[in-house]
């Protein structure tokens, strides 16, 4: 069974700083795929970053990077220079790689509820 | 206008009633998902396509319908059977289910009255 855990339901940070959310993920698969997805209050999910478990190199855009611990399976994201538009839900995302009767499915933390405040 | 639509955007259901969510795509995207979600709580899927009149139960099927008569077109039913139907759903698409990242639709909210 796969599993993603997001210890923590909210965080707040200043606008300009730097915040970093958690997720553990639990799989014994060796191919597969993390997501970060944001949600903010109009309720359409948006890609933030994706990394592909294959690749050392932590995935990055703009402000936005990973931290990905394969040993300790470990994804946490680190937002930069924190705008007040980055207010959002934020859930972490994993998905088996190459064929099999998963066909590409989800799975989801229950998210991690960031605001930044002026 | 490229993307995926769902419509409508809020949708009130009388208990015993069945109703449909559409879910609309023209990204020529093969793979297509329902997710139900609820406060607190992570996205969960309903059903999956990765082909035309090709459809899995995901972990909370039980209640819902499907139909995948064209690639565009993944539409839900709610059915009666669905004893806690109001939430949010989410419908997502992706080119290639095995390797691509899912993109998602608005969402409906469905409330049952």
């Amino acid at each position: 069974a796969q599993t993603v855990t997001q210890s923590q339901p909210e965080m707040s940070v200043q606008e300009a700083e730097t915040v970093t959310l958690s997720c553990t993920y639990d799989t014994s698969e060796s191919n597969y795929y993390l997501f970060w997805y944001k949600q903010p209050p109009s309720r359409q999910m948006i890609l933030v970053i994706r990394q592909e478990a294959y690749k050392q190199q932590n995935a990055t855009e703009n402000r936005f990077s990973v931290n990905f611990q394969k040993a300790a399976k470990s994804f946490s994201l680190k937002i930069s220079d924190s705008q007040l538009g980055d207010t959002a839900m934020y859930f972490c995302a994993f998905r088996i790689g190459g064929r099999g009767s998963t066909l590409g499915r989800l799975y989801f933390g229950r998210g991690t509820q960031l605001t930044v405040w002026p | 206008d490229g993307g995926i639509t769902q419509s409508p955007k809020y949708l009130f259901r009388k208990e015993g009633q069945n109703v449909t969510l559409s879910c609309e795509q023209n990204l020529n995207h093969d793979a297509m998902y329902w997710y139900r979600q609820d406060p607190g709580q992570g996205l969960r899927l309903i059903y999956y396509s990765q082909i035309v009149n090709d459809f899995q139960k995901g972990d909370i099927a039980e209640g819902y319908s499907v139909s995948r008569e064209k690639k565009e077109s993944f539409p839900l039913t709610v059915t009666s059977a669905q004893k806690n139907p109001t939430a949010f759903y989410l419908c997502a698409t992706a080119s290639r289910p095995s390797t691509d990242t899912q993109y998602f639709g608005p969402g409906t909210r469905l409330t049952v009255l």
